[in-house]
């Protein structure tokens, strides 16, 4: 069964300082996987979309990486801001069935002033 | 990208009646799909609605629960009907982009059922 499993469920930082998250995934076979930013009340926006070939791939203070073959990725935050406070989605893509897209549970960050 | 827009934001239903959400694309779009997200839990695919054809449905979701419209290439609704309280949650519409594996979502309408 895929599965796509996100740690840790929530954090809490203060601003300024850097976080990872991390997102552990079983669908095979592989063909991409996202990191998306969900505001509370909003639906998600896509922060990196990274395939089998990438390893790294950055959006401003977001970079996310990713290894193939341990089936692991992270997402780092550097300087956190108040803004950044949101849930944390990843979100891995199958070749088969259509691309069926995969969510994690997420990972809920709360940046503290 | 795209611009997703669903009407109602929210709205607050008593069980036992049906709501419609609308999800108005700015583009054409060939797939939208519907989502569900329930409080404290990450999405799940409800269908897939496709133009000129009925949708097709994800396991434990059924048309007569769920009936959704495709009646053009900007446009869909979902019908959620016969609700109880279990079907409290955030609908979300999303399109697929014209870019390879871009994938955009509405804001969402939350649902609470009382």
């Amino acid at each position: 069964k895929n599965q796509v499993e996100q740690s840790p469920q929530s954090l809490i930082i203060l601003e300024g300082k850097n976080c990872t998250l991390q997102c552990n995934y079983t669908v095979s076979p592989f063909s991409n996987l996202r990191w998306y930013k969900q505001d509370t009340g909003r639906g998600p926006v896509s922060l990196t979309i990274m395939t089998f070939s990438e390893n790294t791939k950055s959006n401003g203070r977001y970079t996310a990486t990713l290894d193939a073959d341990t089936k692991q990725s992270s997402l780092h935050i550097t300087a956190s801001q108040l803004s950044d406070s949101a849930s944390y989605i990843c979100v891995v893509s199958g070749e088969s069935a259509g691309n069926m897209l995969t969510f994690g549970g997420g990972t809920r960050l709360m940046v503290k002033p | 990208s795209a611009v997703i827009s669903q009407k109602p934001s929210r709205d607050i239903c008593q069980r036992g009646t049906s709501l419609t959400i609308q999800c108005q694309v700015d583009s054409q779009v060939t797939m939208m799909f519907w989502y569900r997200q329930q409080p404290g839990q990450s999405l799940t695919l409800i269908a897939t609605a496709n133009q000129g054809s009925e949708a097709t449905y994800e396991s434990g979701f059924v048309i007569d629960k769920f009936p959704i419209s495709r009646p053009n290439l900007t446009f869909s609704t979902l019908t959620v009907s016969n609700m109880s309280p279990e079907d409290s949650s955030i609908y979300l519409c999303s399109v697929a982009g014209r870019a390879n594996y871009e994938q955009y979502f509405g804001p969402g309408t939350r649902l609470t059922v009382t």
